[in-house]
């Protein structure tokens, strides 16, 4: 099925491991983005991607870094995971403003 | 700066009655686009409808509608027969036209329970 694939969907790191997220989408979108979302704060970006081999910081850049190694896939990685990373992570991707965002499943993080 | 506001943490409706979501938003910019979106327990996010600030009319998709009134920077949200299947987090979001390459910025949400 066309759409945003994100692996893992559940993670458990302890403090000071790294970890990548990967995210890879098959409907020839431009841009890409990395979202975190957190009780009772919504959805906050993270990294995102207007093109293949750019990517810029979003509200939340610190403690994570990112690729776009090519079109398709755009992955977010935790050097050294914090218990503030705790969270639920979207990737998604656009092609048109107009028609918003199509998200991948989320990868829920936990921290210890 | 952007800033998306969604006054009402949970809501609550019965079943097959109308509930309105509000949201209310800032920007600066005269083009912009609108989304309201779906999050059930599963964590998917579903896009629900979405509006074009250029567009005077209100967007509607089968029982879902909104109401956008621009000058007051206004754009709630209207669930008519409420399903049980309507139950999830609601969030609204402001993407500027062309603009911070797409970026969706987001309401903190409303938790929307549907009681049969």
């Amino acid at each position: 099925n066309a759409g945003v694939t994100q692996t893992p969907k559940f993670q458990v790191l302890k403090t000071g491991q790294s970890m990548t997220l990967q995210c890879a989408q098959d409907m020839n979108h431009n841009s890409m983005y990395w979202y975190r979302q957190d009780p009772g704060m919504g959805l906050r970006l993270i990294y995102y991607s207007a093109s293949e081999g750019t990517t810029d910081k979003g509200e939340v850049p610190n403690g994570y870094n990112v690729s776009r190694l090519n079109k398709r896939e755009f992955s977010l990685r935790l050097e050294s995971a914090a218990p503030s990373q705790t969270s639920v992570y979207f990737c998604a991707s656009i092609s048109g403003g107009s028609y918003g965002y199509t998200f991948g499943s989320g990868t829920r993080l936990t921290v210890v | 700066a952007q800033t998306v506001t969604q006054s009402q943490p949970e809501m609550s409706v019965q079943e097959a009655e109308t509930v309105t979501l509000s949201c209310t938003y800032d920007t600066s910019e005269s083009d912009y686009y609108l989304f309201w979106y779906k999050q059930p327990p599963s964590r998917q996010m579903i896009l629900v409808i979405r509006q074009e600030a250029y567009k005077q009319q209100n967007a509607t998709e089968n029982r879902f509608s909104v109401n956008f009134q621009k000058a007051a920077k206004s754009f709630s949200l209207k669930i008519s027969d409420s399903q049980l299947g309507d139950a999830a987090m609601y969030f609204c979001a402001l993407m500027n036209y062309g603009g911070s390459q797409g970026n969706l910025i987001f309401g903190k949400g409303t938790k929307l329970s549907v009681k049969p």
